[in-house]
């Protein structure tokens, strides 16, 4: 599986813009990026994924480089329920019936009132 | 549409007995996942189903773990007899049977083993 490195811990205030990066410099090109968030409690829940272009939706924003080589999920305007650990997963396209999805570290968002 | 659900949420038994953990996934998902955290590591995978036929069982840590999904809607994962190395938190996930697409996750079920 792909490698990807994200930092360990992010802060932000409440109701401001924010940006978690991710590098995955050995992408390959059947690779999807898939973003993943983990509230405390709770299981996984997925946010957004793409392969080239960038991507929106109602949770947030997915920005991805030319060379896919980095991205970065954007929370437009954080709040207090944005507060958990964010995964940055590379999905292989190829596998047509599903594939299993590798879990780093993330980064521990932290949102300030 | 109900999520994928997870019995029991918590469950605490002693070594060397049998639990079992079932996992209700949405329903139309062919695909179902189990995932495991144990305690200050990361999310690990253990196994993938397609419907009824195990995938992908490369995750599986031993043979004392044995996971099911007889019909192709529900699955079980038993272990027997449990360790303490066992405890953790197990996740379940399912989706619908394409390349790309995210997964939902059920709450977990977290597993002590005294």
């Amino acid at each position: 599986d792909a490698k990807t490195t994200q930092p360990n811990s992010m802060e932000s205030n409440e109701e401001e813009p924010v940006h978690l990066p991710c590098n995955h410099s050995t992408i390959s090109g059947t690779d999807y990026i898939h973003w993943y968030r983990q509230l405390p409690s709770q299981g996984p829940e997925y946010v957004i994924h793409g392969l080239t272009s960038n991507v929106n939706n109602r949770m947030a924003s997915l920005a991805i480089a030319e060379d896919r080589k980095s991205s970065t999920l954007i929370l437009h305007r954080a709040t207090l329920r944005d507060a958990a650990v964010y995964y940055c997963i590379l999905r292989d396209v190829k596998e047509t019936s599903g594939s299993r999805l590798t879990f780093g570290e993330g980064t521990q968002l932290t949102v300030n009132p | 549409e109900a999520g994928v659900t997870q019995f029991p949420s918590h469950s605490v038994i002693e070594k060397g007995q049998t639990v079992t953990l079932r996992c209700d996934p949405i329903s139309g998902h062919d695909n179902l996942y189990w995932y495991r955290r144990v305690m200050g590591k990361e999310i690990k995978f253990l196994l993938h189903f397609v419907k009824e036929s195990k995938q992908d069982e490369s995750g599986m840590p031993n043979n004392r773990f044995l996971a099911e999904r007889t019909g192709g809607t529900y699955s079980t994962l038993k272990v027997q007899p449990a360790e303490l190395e066992d405890s953790g938190v197990y996740f379940c996930a399912s989706s619908v049977l394409r390349a790309s697409g995210g997964y939902t996750f059920g709450s977990g079920t977290r597993l002590t083993v005294v």
